[in-house]
């Protein structure tokens, strides 16, 4: 079945500091959706990415779709300790509901 | 409006018994999907209700089941309770336009196998 691998699996950053988190597949992802998890909480929509080579931004967030579809990054500059979170990326396949990734979990320390 | 609301928070149940997890969509929602989250494998997807009927199922055995009421409410039953099925249990609804959708999550039903 569809595989959404993403990398790194845990990054502790100092405030300030920037953080990138990379989801790849070895198949065509059609739509990319990504997802923020505070710690005890459950996961919310920030953005998905539908188009080839797309780029889209949120404040200090910023989301890449890859030309080919095969892989999606989310960028956060300047990180503050309200990022702290797991984020996921997710994309569905055919009939079946969105596949997530295992996330990244972000640590931010002040 | 209303978000996802997912009823008990806490369940603790023994191995072998039988536990109900309850979830009600936001309204207008109509799709209703049920992921597991056990610690260190992510969000696994178990079941997928639209308009009552279920659409898909994810890689879990038969005593994972579920239904969709009239009202677009659902219930996860798992049957013969094993340790490894401790878990957070997220429900989430989207307005059923596509696969596309946006998820909404509830805060989860923490289950705990003992």
């Amino acid at each position: 079945g569809q595989q959404v691998m993403q990398i790194p699996q845990y990054q502790h950053v100092q405030e300030g500091e920037d953080f990138t988190t990379y989801c790849n597949s070895s198949t065509t992802l059609s739509n990319i959706q990504w997802y923020k998890q505070r710690p005890g909480g459950h996961p919310v929509f920030l953005i998905q990415l539908v188009k080839s080579g797309e780029v889209k931004k949120q404040k200090r967030l910023t989301f890449q779709f890859g030309e080919a579809k095969k892989n999606s990054s989310l960028h956060i500059t300047a990180t503050q300790t309200t990022d702290v979170g797991t984020y996921f990326c997710a994309d569905y396949s055919g009939n079946t509901p969105l596949v997530f990734g295992k996330g990244t979990r972000l640590s931010v320390i002040a | 409006e209303a978000g996802v609301t997912q009823s008990p928070t806490h369940l603790i149940k023994t191995r072998g018994q039988q536990a109900t997890l309850r979830c009600s969509p936001i309204s207008g929602h109509t799709s209703v999907y049920w992921y597991q989250q056990a610690l260190g494998l992510g969000l696994q997807f178990l079941l997928w209700y639209d308009e009552g009927e279920e659409r898909n199922r994810g890689n879990f055995p038969p005593r994972f089941s579920g239904r969709q009421f009239p009202n677009y409410s659902s219930e996860l039953n798992v049957n013969a309770l094993e340790l490894e099925d401790s878990a957070l249990y997220l429900c989430a609804s989207s307005l059923g336009q596509g696969l596309s959708s946006p998820l909404h999550f509830g805060n989860g039903t923490r289950l705990t196998v003992t």
